[in-house]
């Protein structure tokens, strides 16, 4: 079935560190890959999304390249703020399906 | 123009209690789903409309969980009775249909089954 293994958290930076946060997938088919970004007391939003391989996505300085050859999507930034402290969720969907599935979700907390 | 809108945003209860939480999509949306989300965990579909009609859910524990749209708008989840493994949040979220559409998801609903 499918599923998204996504890097375990938390991850702790300081202000201007570079960000990566490690997502893999196994998927049936071929699916749209997307990450969302959940802040303190808010709902999920929509951060980014790929719908074909070797799409790169990108939204707020964040990046993410769908790599088939490695079922991976992880998701940069070269610069974190403090204002980019939240949860970061990876996520797919197959070709034609309505239904997402998510990573456990990681925590990032960014010092000043 | 508003988001998804949940109530209550927080829900103490006593186990075997009943409880109902609240969803409003966005004006227009067909499609709406409600998520479970556990603590540390990442949200977990529970059921799927489009419009009025339940079409996945594959994934509803039926024996105390129910929903409903009703003309097709806001939905209603219901768990009776509560237990105490029910604690977790309740997230709503709806797009606007078809399988490429974006979902938006509301702030949820914070469950403690005490």
């Amino acid at each position: 079935g499918d599923s998204v293994t996504q890097m375990e958290g938390p991850v702790t930076l300081s202000e201007e560190a570079f960000l990566t946060i490690n997502c893999t997938y196994t998927a049936t088919g071929y699916p749209s890959l997307f990450w969302y970004v959940q802040y303190p007391g808010e709902g999920l939003q929509l951060l980014l999304k790929a719908t074909k391989a070797d799409d790169k996505g990108s939204n707020k300085g964040f990046e993410a390249t769908y790599r088939k050859e490695t079922t991976s999507f992880h998701l940069e930034k070269g610069s974190v703020q403090v204002s980019d402290s939240a949860v970061y969720f990876c996520a797919l969907r197959e070709t034609g399906a309505n239904n997402l599935f998510f990573g456990t979700g990681t925590r990032l907390t960014v010092i000043p | 123009e508003a988001g998804v809108v949940q109530s209550p945003r927080y829900k103490i209860i006593e186990k075997k209690q009943p409880v109902a939480f609240w969803c409003n999509p966005i004006s227009g949306h067909n499609t709406l789903y409600w998520y479970l989300q556990n603590l540390g965990q990442g949200p977990e579909l529970l059921i799927r409309y489009e419009n009025e009609e339940a079409v996945d859910d594959s994934q509803l524990p039926k024996d105390r969980f129910s929903a409903e749209r009703l003309k097709g708008v806001d939905s209603t989840l219901k768990i009776q009775p509560a237990e105490l493994g029910d604690s977790a949040v309740y997230l709503c979220a709806s797009s606007p249909g078809g399988p490429a559409g974006e979902q938006y998801f509301g702030p949820g609903t914070r469950l403690t089954v005490t």
